[in-house]
Formats: C-alpha cells, structure tokens, sequence
C-alpha cells in the first residue's frame, strides 16, 4: 500500500522560505510510471496545482505559472522523498499544502495527510 | 492552459437525495476527467477517473459521465458522510493541472 507522510513547519514569516518533505513509502520517486505532486487548498483558490517531479530516464519538473519563479521541487532518491520549496512567501501563501501520486491520467490517487502552513509574522 | 468550470458552486440536500455537479472543459479532453472529494482536516480522495471508472473502495453510489467538454458527478442515496466539497480535474494536457472551483455539498 502506497503512503505519503508530509513534514514541515506549520508557521513561515513573511519573505521567507516554505520548505515540505514527502516522504514516499509502498513505491519508488524514481518511479517510471508516476509522477509527484504538490497542492494547496484555500478557501479563496480552492485545490491549486503548484508543480510536480517525475522520472523516466532523466528527471523532469514542471511548475505553474503562478508560482514558476519561487518553487522548487526536488527529489531525494536516498530518502525516497521529494520537498517543495517556496521562496519569499507572503500571506496570499497560507494554505493547506498536500503531496499527491499521479500514475498517468488515472487522477492523483494517493494523498498525504496534508499540512497547515501559515503565513504570519 | 484548459480552464474547468464547475456548477453550482454549492448545493443543498437531504440523506436519501440523489445530486448531480457539473463540470465544463474549455476544450475537448476527451474522458481525461478525474473528480476529488475534500473534507476538512482529511486528504483528498480520488473517487472517478477517466470520466466514468469508479476508483477502487469508493462506493457505487458515486457516478461519473461525460466526454469532451462536459461531465458530471452523480450521487445517489446521499449519505451522511458525503457532505463535503467535490471537484473536477482534468488530466488531458499536463502542464498544468487544472482543477473545478469546487462543489460545495451541504446538508438542507
């Protein structure tokens, strides 16, 4: 059985970095048929995509727009984990941020538990 | 980037009511459409992908239909525990993902 198991700090003060952890159990970052995702959720966005990591031969990355020039997203192999990374974050940022298994177009079908990041000095 | 429109933004019913949420594409995507349901302090579960296929423990009352442009999410026999917020996600052309603004379904 595939689990995801978030980690990271619930509170981040203005301008500075947003960093998460999901750690991956039951299958491999490294996997060929997947791809790992980050979201958020909001009252005022709803579910927003913020980027994703894959592997098929070479590693790729792919963020959305929104975010493009304060993410990063990186897996670690050795932890079979992959983290987020958002810079100079400011309120507009608080959110529930949540780790997603995509295997092709079937949906993101595994989630983890979520984590409450705010914003706030 | 394929901009997902849902409706109604919320709906109210009864347990035993049978609901139905729309989701619009702003381009074919054929059947790459998969829908979510959010309870607070919970993650996100996958209920239908591919428009119709019903994931794996998600019980039968919950229904997808639709291809192209326009689908919908059918729940019968509302149960309790079915009060919460659903969307739509399309995954035919990635970058980006995109999602619904959500279907918010509250107990009448």
């Amino acid at each position: 059985q595939v689990q995801l198991q978030q980690s990271g700090p619930g509170l981040v003060k203005p301008s500075q970095t947003l960093s998460l952890t999901c750690a991956i159990s039951g299958d491999s970052v490294s996997s060929k048929t997947a791809a790992w995702n980050w979201i958020r959720q909001s009252p005022s966005r709803g579910l927003e995509w913020l980027g994703r990591t894959y592997y098929r031969s070479k590693w790729y990355k792919d963020y959305a727009e929104s975010v493009k020039s304060r993410i990063t997203i990186n897996p670690d192999t050795s932890k079979n984990q992959f983290s987020l990374q958002l810079n100079s974050v400011t309120p507009e940022d608080t959110a529930v941020y949540y780790c997603a298994r995509a295997v092709g177009p079937l949906g993101m079908d595994v989630w983890g538990q979520g984590t409450t990041v705010t914003v706030s000095s | 980037d394929i901009q997902m429109t849902q409706s109604p933004s919320s709906l109210s019913a009864s347990v035993g009511d049978r609901v139905t949420i729309t989701c619009r594409a702003s381009q074919s995507i054929s059947t790459y459409l998969n829908w979510y349901q959010l309870k607070p302090g919970k993650a996100p579960k996958l209920l239908i992908y591919a428009a119709s296929s019903l994931q794996s423990g998600v019980p039968s009352r919950f229904s997808g239909s639709g291809s192209g442009t326009d689908f919908s999410l059918t729940i019968s026999n509302l149960q309790p525990e079915d009060f919460a917020t659903y969307y739509c996600q399309q995954s035919y052309s990635i970058p980006p993902v995109t999602f619904g603004q959500g279907t918010r379904l509250e107990i009448k």
